[in-house]
């Protein structure tokens, strides 16, 4: 099974209020990875764990957090979401360090903040 | 900052073979090639991937020229659902994919 799964894969949230979304994978995968997506916009990396280690962007390292409790399962938490943040955030994992760019996305979680 | 540069679209005809360029000049010898597409409502998809010379697989071939700053995708008789951004990423072992803007490929019938 190489999915990666998403959930919810859509969400409504109010100006202000905590978004979670939550991503799993069942590859064994050591990394996982977050990108946001907007329309005409090529996906943009916001933060990757390897392993338990956090690596975030740094034009993006105050608006999102991530939790990694086990290695399947990675989370991307909004704690007040703002009109920009509106988007497609998309869950991806990969295998080791090594060659690690054929990764497996999930099919996205849609955020819409109202 | 993404390490290349893509045509930002192309038109095909059903049928047609379609090649997508990506620039890559600044590609270190550590970094190999890889190719994605993504439809609309849907994760980015891999393709195929490179270091140097040819590839081909079920889906595509990829060119790579001898320096290694080019790489052309090949699409043999594209379909209706082929039409999609195309994304041409250079990476190393650090555990960082850039996405550039890609190459939005129309497809018509």
């Amino acid at each position: 099974d190489t999915t990666v799964k998403q959930n919810p894969r859509y969400k409504l949230a109010r100006v202000g209020k905590p978004v979670n979304l939550i991503c799993s994978q069942t590859m064994n995968h050591d990394t996982m990875y977050w990108y946001q997506k907007k329309p005409n916009q090529a996906p943009k990396l916001l933060l990757f764990y390897y392993d338990k280690i956090l690596n975030r962007e740094a034009d993006t390292f105050e608006k999102f957090q991530s939790s990694r409790p086990n290695n399947s399962f990675c989370s991307l938490y909004i704690g007040s979401a703002g009109l920009e943040y509106s988007a497609m955030y998309l869950c991806a994992s990969s295998r080791g360090t090594a060659n690690t760019g054929q990764l497996y996305f999930g099919e996205g979680s849609k955020l819409t903040v109202l | 900052l993404a390490k290349t540069t893509q045509p930002p679209s192309m038109e095909a005809y059903e049928g047609q073979e379609v090649n997508v360029s990506c620039s890559h000049t600044n590609i270190a010898t550590s970094e190999y090639i890889y190719w994605y597409r993504q439809v609309p409502h849907q994760g980015p998809q891999f393709i195929i991937q490179g270091y140097k010379d040819y590839v081909v697989n079920e889906v595509a071939s990829l060119f790579i020229s001898a320096d290694r700053k080019l790489s052309t995708l090949s699409l043999p008789w594209v379909s209706l659902r082929d039409a999609a951004v195309y994304y041409c990423i250079v990476t190393s072992n650090t555990d960082k994919v850039v996405f550039g803007t890609g190459t939005r490929l129309q497809v018509s019938p």
